[in-house]
């Protein structure tokens, strides 16, 4: 079974604090991606890797920043947190290539910015 | 711009009810897939349709794929209070489009 893990299920931090978001996957997946959810919005692509040290932006880039030194761990950063970040972050993996572009999620970090 | 719509946005049955949501397109997806949501959680892979036309059955679930591949459904045959949850449809080569989901609330 893939297993993906988030450093936290619930983070509080104050307006201006620099946020970090850890995710971890187990089955050596290529491709990592993160994700927030908000009611009504469902899921928004924020930032994906498909390779170490590779980023792309997804799109609602703008406030976050990522980083995948490894092939297994993939963070998001949060470099001045604000209210507006205020939402579910969920972090995925998937196998690059083939024909079917599954994606296995993690737990999900609830982010309140206050 | 590849969409995916989702209906219907929500839906709220009684236990052993049945139920059909739907995932529609206008554009082709080579495979779709389903996920389920419960409150707090990540999504998990239900299932990926792959084969215009194609039928799957999953104990109570039954996903079907259109056969030009441009929309899926999901029946679910006398729901219970554990089916609760977010369902997703997704589509798409390498970053998946999803979209919003059915909340769907089945009480006992």
């Amino acid at each position: 079974d893939v297993k993906v893990t988030q450093s936290s299920r619930y983070l509080v931090k104050r307006t201006g604090e620099k946020v970090f978001l850890e995710c971890v996957q187990d089955m050596d997946h290529e491709n990592m991606f993160w994700y927030r959810q908000d009611p009504g919005l469902g899921l928004r692509l924020i930032y994906f890797s498909y390779d170490v040290k590779m980023k792309e932006k997804g799109d609602i880039p703008e406030g976050y920043s990522v980083s995948r030194e490894k092939k297994e761990r993939f963070s998001l950063i949060l470099e001045s947190a604000s209210t507006n970040q205020t939402s579910m972050y969920l972090c995925a993996s998937s196998l690059l290539g083939g024909d079917l572009y599954e994606q296995y999620f993690g737990p999900g970090t609830r982010l309140t910015v206050t | 711009t590849q969409l995916l719509e989702q209906s219907p946005q929500f839906l709220s049955i009684q236990e052993g009810e049945n139920l059909t949501v739907y995932c529609n397109s206008s554009s082709v997806f080579s495979s779709l897939q389903w996920y389920r949501q419960e409150p707090g959680e990540g999504p998990v892979l239900l299932v990926t349709v792959v084969t215009g036309g194609e039928v799957k059955k999953l104990k109570r679930l039954t996903f079907q794929f259109g056969d030009a591949r441009k929309d899926s459904s999901l029946h679910i045959t006398a729901a219970q209070p554990g089916d609760t949850g977010l369902y997703l449809c997704a589509g798409g080569l390498g970053n998946l489009i999803f979209g919003k989901g059915t909340k769907l609330s089945v009480k006992p």
